[in-house]
């Protein structure tokens, strides 16, 4: 079974501060992605940065990063520069399993950036 | 790229009545589509997985004649709530599978569906 945690419901950060959102997950797959998704107020899921199980380097998107631990099962996303537009739920997701696209999705932390 | 439209965004009917909603993939063709209901405060739970010129499959507890499920083209998808009932009022998203590479799932922006 697949199981993704999110440790943190809320986190608030400082405008122009960094912040480390917390992720571990669960499967015995040894092929698998990582994903983390923001989903503003108005409702959509916004894909922002992607892991894979075999990749050597974390990812990096502009100020997002991925803090990929393998060993420890973490995939914590770092935002860099907060900004207030970045106030939102965040959603770690997983998929795991040969030829299978279907997420495993965590139950969330909702950011909030303070001025 | 990897645009997903849904519409409607919002939809208010009364009980009994059945409502359709379309995931369209804008961009890009997409043989495998999900939906998924979304209450306040939780979590993303999947619903069902659209398959392009097969029966959907949908996950346990989730009724198959009431919400149905047409994925009859590479752009479309779409999930008819037949019989309505104010329990089923709640947020529901599509995805889209961009395929090759990570098969990332790219989401509709939604439509928040309300029974009376």
């Amino acid at each position: 079974a697949q199981k993704i945690t999110q440790t943190q419901p809320g986190m608030f950060v400082q405008e122009k501060e960094a912040v480390t959102l917390d992720c571990t997950y669960d499967t015995s797959d040894p092929s698998y992605g990582l994903f983390w998704y923001k989903q503003p107020s108005s409702g959509e899921m916004i894909f922002l940065i992607y892991q894979g199980s075999y990749d050597q380097q974390n990812a990096t998107e502009g100020r997002y990063s991925l803090n990929f631990q393998k060993a420890r099962k973490s995939a914590n996303l770092v935002i860099s520069a907060s900004q207030l537009g970045d106030s939102a739920m965040y959603f770690c997701a997983l998929n795991s399993g040969a030829g299978s696209y279907q997420l495993t999705f965590g139950k969330g932390t909702k950011l909030s950036v303070i001025p | 790229g990897a645009v997903v439209s849904q519409h409607p965004s919002r939809v208010i009917c009364k009980s009994g009545t059945s409502v359709k909603i379309e995931c369209r993939s804008l961009d890009f063709q997409a043989t495998t589509m999900f939906w998924y209901r979304q209450f306040p405060k939780q979590s993303l739970m999947l619903m069902a997985t659209s398959n392009e010129g097969s029966k959907a499959t949908y996950e346990q507890g989730v009724e198959k004649d009431k919400f149905l499920i047409n994925h009859a083209s590479l752009t479309l998808s779409t999930l008819t709530v037949t019989s309505a009932h104010p329990e089923d009022s709640s947020f529901y998203i599509c995805s889209a599978i961009l395929e090759g590479g990570q098969g990332t799932q790219y989401f509709g922006p939604g439509t928040r569906l309300l029974v009376l």
